[in-house]
């Protein structure tokens, strides 16, 4: 059984302050990782689809890299501002489900306090 | 913008009746596939298709069934909803190629079976 783990599972900060959570996932087989952000009463919103070892990619404040080798990815927010508050999850593709069969993790619920 | 559509978005019904969860999406996408989330829990996919008259099941075991006869709609069926059965379903959507492309998600349908 292929398991998805992401801590934490809720973190609180203040505006401005940076932070970073983890998505860790089955080294082995890996295919590709995706992160998506989905805000309350919203639908889940792709945020980056990451395939390479060694991978960063960045949008906006919001950046992401890649540790297939270990099983692990890391979603960075510099200078969290409110409209950041949501929950953020990862989501594993496996290379035999390569047909885009997505493995989520419980997700990261972020609340920024202004 | 992503034009993904579900409804209802919110359906209170008693134990035994047939419902069904409407999924659209205007984006020619071949690839659709439905979710369950149960509250707490991460994700589940329960049905995909890659394309008409194709349908198969997902990962997490479902008594729901889906059809695929037009390429913008997937709907999702319960022939006898039961209260087991009361949960978030997402539908989403996704391009042709392998999982490195973003799938799109609607806002959700959230069951109550009573």
């Amino acid at each position: 059984i292929l398991n998805v783990e992401q801590s934490p599972q809720s973190l609180h900060v203040q505006e401005g302050d940076s932070t970073n959570f983890t998505c860790s996932f089955p080294s082995s087989n890996f295919y590709a990782l995706h992160w998506y952000r989905w805000e309350t009463a919203k639908s889940p919103e792709a945020l980056f689809v990451m395939t390479l070892n060694g991978d960063e990619k960045k949008k906006g404040r919001i950046s992401a890299t890649l540790n297939t080798k270990e099983g692990y990815s890391y979603l960075y927010i510099k200078g969290s501002q409110p409209e950041d508050s949501a929950t953020y999850l990862c989501a594993f593709i496996d290379f035999y489900n390569q047909g885009g069969k997505l493995i989520f993790g419980q997700g990261t619920e972020l609340s920024v306090k202004p | 913008e992503a034009d993904i559509y579900q409804t209802p978005r919110y359906l209170v019904i008693g134990t035994g009746k047939k419902i069904t969860l409407e999924c659209s999406q205007t984006m020619g996408h071949d690839k659709m596939y439905w979710y369950q989330q149960d509250p707490g829990m991460e994700l589940h996919l329960i049905h995909y298709s890659y394309g008409v008259n194709s349908t198969e099941k997902g990962d997490l075991s479902s008594e729901s069934t889906v059809s695929r006869i037009r390429t913008e709609h997937f709907p999702l069926t319960l022939e006898s909803a039961r209260p087991s059965h009361t949960s978030q379903y997402l539908c989403a959507s996704s391009a042709s190629g392998q999982g490195m492309r973003e799938q799109y998600f609607g806002p959700g349908t959230r069951l109550t079976v009573t």
